[in-house]
């Protein structure tokens, strides 16, 4: 089984500040990635980033980067620069990669609400 | 445009009732998923389907129903047995790969 982990229920940010959510997860899988996404108040789920188990170098995505630690399994997601429109809840996610068939649902975290303050 | 569409946006519902949800996508993906949101909380997996005429359970199955008669489609149905069923539905489909792509979701209140 797998768990996802997201302690900071939300957060306040100076806007052009950096900021970072904590993800921390459990997994019995050798292979697995791991997702952020990010859900404004309309309500779907927009893609931000991937990291891979065996990815060697943390993932980045503009003003997004991940910040992977695997040995003590946690993936915080680092916002440079914050602007108003980064407010929104952000989830963390995690499947495995084996692609066996049936094998690739994803498990989310709680999520943490972020608000930008100008 | 390529992208997944959910209908209706909200959804009423008396006790009693089953209702479906649509799905649809165009992004010629064999993978769909539903997932349930509720206040305060993340997703959680209800249904989901590999390939047509093909779909499995998730982790919140009980009250829910599912086809998958075309590729581009993946209806649920909310039954009556059901309990609490008011909550964010959200449709997702993927290539398989790497990233899940979300529709804008159905929000279902019971009257």
């Amino acid at each position: 089984a797998q768990k996802i982990t997201q302690t900071q229920p939300g957060m306040f940010v100076q806007e052009k500040e950096a900021v970072t959510l904590d993800c921390t997860y459990d997994t019995s899988d050798q292979s697995y990635g791991l997702f952020w996404y990010k859900q404004p108040s309309s309500g779907e789920m927009i893609f931000l980033i991937y990291q891979g188990s065996y990815d060697e170098q943390n993932a980045t995505e503009g003003r997004y980067s991940l910040n992977f630690q695997k040995a003590r399994k946690s993936a915080n997601l680092v916002i440079s620069a914050s602007q108003l429109g980064d407010s929104a809840m952000y989830f963390c996610a995690m499947r495995p990669t084996v692609s066996n068939f049936g094998n690739e649902k994803l498990t989310f975290g709680t999520g943490t609400r972020l608000t930008i303050i100008p | 445009d390529g992208g997944i569409t959910q209908s209706p946006k909200y959804l009423f519902r008396k006790e009693g009732q089953n209702v479906t949800l649509s799905c649809e996508q165009n992004l010629n993906h064999d993978a769909m998923y539903w997932y349930r949101q509720d206040p305060g909380q993340g997703l959680r997996l209800i249904y989901y389907s590999q390939i047509v005429n093909d779909f499995q359970k998730g982790d919140i199955a009980e009250g829910y129903s599912v086809s998958r008669e075309k590729k581009e489609s993946f209806p649920l149905t909310v039954t009556s047995a059901q309990k609490n069923p008011t909550a964010f539905y959200l449709c997702a489909s993927s290539p398989g790969q790497i990233e899940q792509f979300f529709g804008p979701g159905t929000r279902l209140t019971v009257l």
